[in-house]
């Protein structure tokens, strides 16, 4: 059973930072991108970042550019994005995803951390 | 960037169909996905490729597109199905490689 487990959300000051972690189980994390979607409240999905396989290929949504980092541990099946210099508008639930091995879908979702940006 | 319209809210009557749909310019070039999100919920994949279900998905839901629109269908409705509901498509051209719809509120009478 693929099981995708974030960690990591909390009650944070604008300009402050944060770092997101989702540990996965299930199936082999080394051969899969992965990807952060995040949901502001009462919004819509806004995908944010995403990272190849091996972690030597990032991307990133123009919105997040320059200030989120996305980074993964292979060795510990871990998955991580880091928040730099946080605004108001960064407050969401910010879901860890398994894309299809196309990359063109989400194929398991986690159930998400709660980023709260606000003095 | 390429933008999914969806209609913010759809109502239908238990036992009916419903109908969900999706514009875009890259519709007719991609394939279209579509999640169903209920509330305090993660978004669950119900319908790929524009009309394939996956595992675990009843047949009463079902998808097609036609030029610019995609449609979601549920059929046979039940107050289960009362979500939210996002189209999404890969973009190879835009600044985004994922782009989701503006999701559409179902609501069961």
């Amino acid at each position: 059973e693929v099981q995708l487990l974030e960690s990591g959300g909390a009650l944070v000051q604008p300009g402050g930072s944060l770092k997101l972690s989702c540990a996965v189980s299930g199936f082999a994390f080394n051969t899969y991108a992965m990807d952060w979607i995040r949901q502001a409240p009462g919004k819509g999905l806004e995908w944010v970042s995403g990272i190849s396989a091996s972690g030597g290929n990032t991307y990133y949504a123009d919105s997040v550019r320059d200030r989120f980092t996305i980074s993964r541990d292979n060795s510990k099946n871990t998955l991580f994005l880091e928040i730099s210099n946080l605004r108001v508008d960064d407050t969401a639930v910010y879901y860890c995803v398994r894309p299809s091995g196309d990359y063109v879908k989400f194929d398991f979702w986690g159930q998400g951390a709660l980023v709260t940006v606000s003095s | 960037s390429n933008v999914l319209t969806q209609p913010p809210s759809v109502s239908v009557a238990p036992g009916k169909t419903a109908r969900i749909t999706c514009g875009g310019d890259n519709i007719g070039t991609e394939s279209v996905h579509w999640y169903q999100q209920k509330p305090g919920q993660s978004p669950v994949l119900v319908i790929h490729y524009d009309g394939d279900r996956p595992s675990g998905i009843p047949e009463r839901f079902s998808g097609f597109k036609s030029g610019k629109t995609a449609t979601l269908a549920i059929s046979s409705v039940e107050a289960g199905d009362e979500a939210d509901y996002y189209c999404q498509v890969w973009d190879s051209n835009g600044d985004h490689p994922f782009v989701f719809g503006t999701g559409t509120r179902l609501s069961v009478l």
